[in-house]
């Protein structure tokens, strides 16, 4: 069974702080997404990664796709409020089509 | 662009009764996917349609069903509801099938409670 473990699951933290979350799995993806889910509404994608050892920047958002394409990591700097939400990854194992996806990282950014 | 349409937002059901859920994708998106998501679970994919039929299906029981319209909208349902069942429902569209040259859009979701 394909599983792709997120940690930490819960994040508190102070605006201004750094912060890096993490999406491991045994198994190779061709590609990996990230969305990122606010209360009361549906996950939107905010990167996906194709490429092993690939990094992607969004604003203070960076990317990373491990060079094996088992793991990718999320790292934010000068975490805003407006950051807050639950970050999901989800692995596309290429064949069967469905995504992988972890139960997310629940970051809650306090003013 | 309008986003993906999901309708009702809030059900409350009785053990036993059958619920419909409605999503409208994206204009000229033609792939739908179901997912189901629980705290405990996460998102659990139930089923995806493409062009009307049924391309892919998780592990779920023959009470959940869902179809596919020719103008691509979807509907769910799901009968004899559990209280296990009691989650919130989430449609995606893509322009093709799921994939990484295709990325969801989801709805804002139908939160289902069963009693």
């Amino acid at each position: 069974t394909q599983l792709l473990e997120q940690s930490p699951q819960f994040l508190s933290i102070q605006e201004g702080e750094n912060l890096t979350v993490y999406c491991n799995s045994s198994s190779v993806f061709s590609s990996l997404q990230w969305y990122r889910q606010e209360p009361g509404e549906g996950p939107v994608l905010l990167v996906t990664v194709v490429t092993g050892g690939e990094v992607k920047k969004l604003k203070r958002l960076t990317f990373q796709f491990g060079d094996a394409r088992k793991d990718s990591s999320l790292h934010i700097t000068a975490a805003q409020p407006g950051d807050t939400g639950l970050y999901l990854c989800a692995g596309n194992a290429g064949n069967n089509r469905k995504l992988i996806w972890g139960l997310g990282t629940s970051l809650a950014v306090n003013p | 662009k309008a986003g993906v349409t999901q309708t009702p937002r809030y059900l409350i059901k009785t053990r036993g009764q059958q619920v419909t859920l409605s999503c409208s994708p994206i204009s000229g998106h033609r792939s739908v996917s179901w997912y189901q998501q629980t705290p405990g679970q996460g998102l659990q994919f139930l089923f995806e349609y493409f062009s009307e039929t049924q391309r892919n299906k998780g592990n779920f029981p023959g009470r959940f069903s869902g179809r596919q319209f020719s103008n691509s909208r979807s509907e769910m349902n799901v009968s004899t509801l559990e209280l296990g069942d009691s989650a919130l429902y989430l449609c995606a569209s893509s322009v093709g099938l799921t994939g990484y040259n295709s990325p969801l859009h989801f709805g804002n979701g139908t939160r289902l409670t069963v009693t």
